[in-house]
């Protein structure tokens, strides 16, 4: 069955730091991918999506590239503020029908001034 | 003007007992969706309704039943509630054929005592 991988947590850093959070997944056939984030309190929000190999999803200054030949979707961000500090949950979609999305354990990510 | 809203946003409840959780969408979206929230942040499928019609029903004990009385609302019914269930749950809804990106609500905190 289709699965995602992310790097444990939580992530601790400061800001200004680079960040990268690691996902990799298992699916049959071109799935899409996501990253989903959810701040303190706060329900998922869709951060950025890749629909097929080599896209790249950008949003709000992070970045993630669709790499088919290691099956990753890797989450960067060249320099991280305190306000990035949330819950991120890396995704797919196999896109067949009404399937649902598979998450990610999540990686809790907290910035420090 | 919340995309997908949800009530109540907090519920505790005593062991045994009957609740329900109430989503709304007002973005015309034709699938809704319930996924459930442990206290480790693993976020896994319950259901998918696809214009009122029930398409994926994981496996969730009986105890709990989707009710779908127009394509703008999933509600979801537990009975006998137990200690195991107490969770976030969180609804969310996709548009017809593009089920891969999905808008979720704010959560529901359930805590069984």
């Amino acid at each position: 069955g289709n699965s995602v991988t992310q790097m444990e947590g939580p992530v601790t850093l400061s800001e200004e730091a680079f960040l990268t959070i690691n996902c990799t997944y298992t699916a049959t056939g071109y799935p899409s991918l996501f990253w989903y984030v959810q701040y303190p309190g706060e329900g998922l929000q869709l951060l950025l999506k890749a629909t097929k190999a080599d896209d790249k999803g950008s949003n709000k200054g992070f970045e993630a590239t669709y790499r088919k030949e290691t099956t990753s979707f890797h989450l960067e961000k060249g320099s991280v503020q305190v306000s990035d500090s949330a819950v991120y949950f890396c995704a797919l979609s196999d896109r067949s029908g009404n399937t649902p999305l598979v998450f990610g354990k999540g990686t809790r990510l907290s910035v420090i001034a | 003007d919340t995309a997908v809203s949800q009530t109540p946003k907090y519920l505790v409840t005593q062991m045994g007992n009957d609740k329900s959780i109430k989503c709304e969408q007002n973005l015309g979206h034709d699938t809704m969706y319930w996924y459930k929230q442990d206290s480790k942040k693993f976020l896994k499928i319950m259901f998918s309704y696809n214009n009122k019609e029930l398409i994926i029903n994981e496996t969730v004990p009986n105890r709990f039943s989707p009710k779908s009385p127009d394509k703008a609302h999933l509600n979801l019914h537990i009975n006998s509630l137990e200690l195991g269930d107490s969770a976030v749950y969180f609804c969310a809804s996709a548009r017809r054929g593009e089920t891969d990106t999905q808008y979720f609500g704010p959560g529901t905190r359930l805590t069984v005592l």
